[in-house]
């Protein structure tokens, strides 16, 4: 199993240019997330989804819109970065326990 | 709504040195608590957990015992390694065990392990 992937792993945007981050899983969990890291801050959610068709907001999801097609992919959408956005981004997935399985991360840059 | 707080880093130890980080945390009901670390360029993985009051999770010589009177989950570890040099946060769930959730993480805290 590769787990839960991402892509990609570096992106630089300029403000007002808009991109979505990958993230997929093989581990057939029902529950995904997205969460950003930034220095001090600890990661917070910004969306997560409990299955297929199913999404909803977390504590930070501003600027920021998800789907979840299929339950191996949830990708995270930037309409018009900013440079608040600037961040790690972090996917997770879960299935039936609160333990969470995390890819490697993206790291953007928005000048 | 829920929080964790965790020690300020950065925390320098010597090599076998005698590690612990705080961590307290404020919730209603009964959460799941957790311990992930990152090490360097890496996402996050699950290192320890605890699901229910005086339960001790235990991984790779680290341990962390869930104290609900003092709302604690405090991570120790005998003997450092250079290996164990990351950061750890500390984070919990506020739904019952079985169930799909949501993580709330402390801030980190980053440990430097020397010769």
């Amino acid at each position: 199993n590769a787990g839960v992937t991402q892509t990609p792993k570096f992106q630089v945007l300029k403000t007002g240019q808009s991109m979505t981050l990958q993230c997929a899983q093989d581990m057939n969990h029902e529950y995904m997330s997205w969460y950003r890291q930034d220095p001090g801050m600890g990661l917070r959610l910004i969306h997560y989804s409990v299955g297929a068709g199913i999404t909803d907001q977390g504590e930070v999801p501003n600027g920021y819109n998800v789907s979840r097609s299929t339950t191996e992919d949830f990708p995270l959408r930037l309409l018009s970065a900013a440079p608040s956005q600037t961040s790690v981004y972090f996917c997770a997935s879960s299935q039936g326990s609160a333990e969470q399985f995390f890819g490697p991360g993206t790291r953007l840059t928005v000048l | 709504g829920d929080s964790v707080t965790q020690m300020e880093g950065p925390v320098t130890l010597s090599e076998e040195a005698f590690l612990t980080i705080n961590c307290t945390y404020t919730a209603t009901g009964y959460p799941s608590l957790f311990w992930y670390v990152q090490y360097p360029g890496e996402g996050l993985q699950l290192l320890l957990k605890a699901t229910k009051a005086d339960d001790k999770g235990s991984n790779k010589g680290f341990e962390a015992t869930y104290r609900k009177e003092t709302t604690s989950f405090h991570l120790e570890k005998g003997s450092v390694q250079v290996s164990d040099s990351a950061v750890y946060f500390c984070a919990l769930s506020d739904l019952p065990t079985g169930t799909a959730s949501k993580l709330t993480f402390g801030t980190g805290t980053r440990l430097q392990v020397t010769l």
